[in-house]
């Protein structure tokens, strides 16, 4: 069964740094769009980066210039490396599979 | 970014009736590959999105055919023939036709 699996949500202090992973199950990360969605508590969706292709990504303004994708393929994982995060960075972080195959997500927590 | 608008915001239905959501893009879906890149989502409390319909009108693996979905171009709709108890939660459309991908702000459909 296809699945995709996050890690790596915790409890962190405004400034500090966190790194998500998302390990896929029966396929393979690589030929697909692995995206990175996440959800504030009690609002609605916000899509905030994709790794596709041969090693490309693209990222929400939000999180441009403190987030940053990377790709192990012998784990078949994707990761999220997430640096001077701030309290509205809370929320569930959720991996997907070409926006079509979502895992269950884990939370971010943002606070001193 | 592309503005993704859905009508209404909530909804109250009977349970066997029908309803319907509506999304209105601010630029045209249509890729450059020729694809509409339009998928509507559902999300229950307490869980993750699951992808209902995919490229406007496909439903994903899994998906009732009661859920049906329409449009093209800038104007988008999601139609559940007979809605069930299954069905409550919110309803988000999505655009992955250009980075970065959007969201509708939700539809929170209530029985």
């Amino acid at each position: 069964e296809v699945q995709v699996v996050e890690s790596g949500g915790d409890l962190v202090q405004p400034g500090g740094s966190l790194r998500l992973s998302c390990t896929a199950s029966e396929f393979t990360v690589s030929p697909n769009y692995m995206n990175w969605v996440r959800q504030a508590p009690g609002k609605g969706l916000e899509w905030i980066a994709v790794f596709y292709g041969g090693g490309d990504t693209y990222y929400a303004d939000s999180v441009k210039g403190r987030f940053t994708l990377s790709r192990d393929n012998s784990k078949n994982t994707v990761n999220l490396q997430m640096n001077s995060l701030r309290p509205d960075d809370t929320a569930v972080y959720y991996c997907s599979r070409n926006l079509y195959y979502w895992g269950r997500g884990t939370l971010v927590t943002v606070s001193s | 970014d592309i503005v993704m608008t859905q009508t209404p915001l909530s909804s109250r239905v009977i349970l066997g009736q029908p309803a319907s959501i509506s999304c209105r893009s601010s630029q045209s879906l249509e890729h450059s590959d020729g694809t509409t890149y339009l998928s509507w989502l559902h999300q229950r409390p307490g869980q993750p999105p699951r992808v209902l319909i995919y490229k406007i009108s496909n439903r994903f693996s899994g998906v009732p055919d009661r859920f049906s979905g329409s449009g093209a171009g800038t104007d988008f709709t999601l139609r559940i023939s007979r809605v069930e108890a299954e069905d409550v939660g919110v309803y988000y459309c999505l655009q992955a036709a250009q980075f970065p991908c959007t969201f509708g702000q939700g539809t929170k459909l209530e029985i």
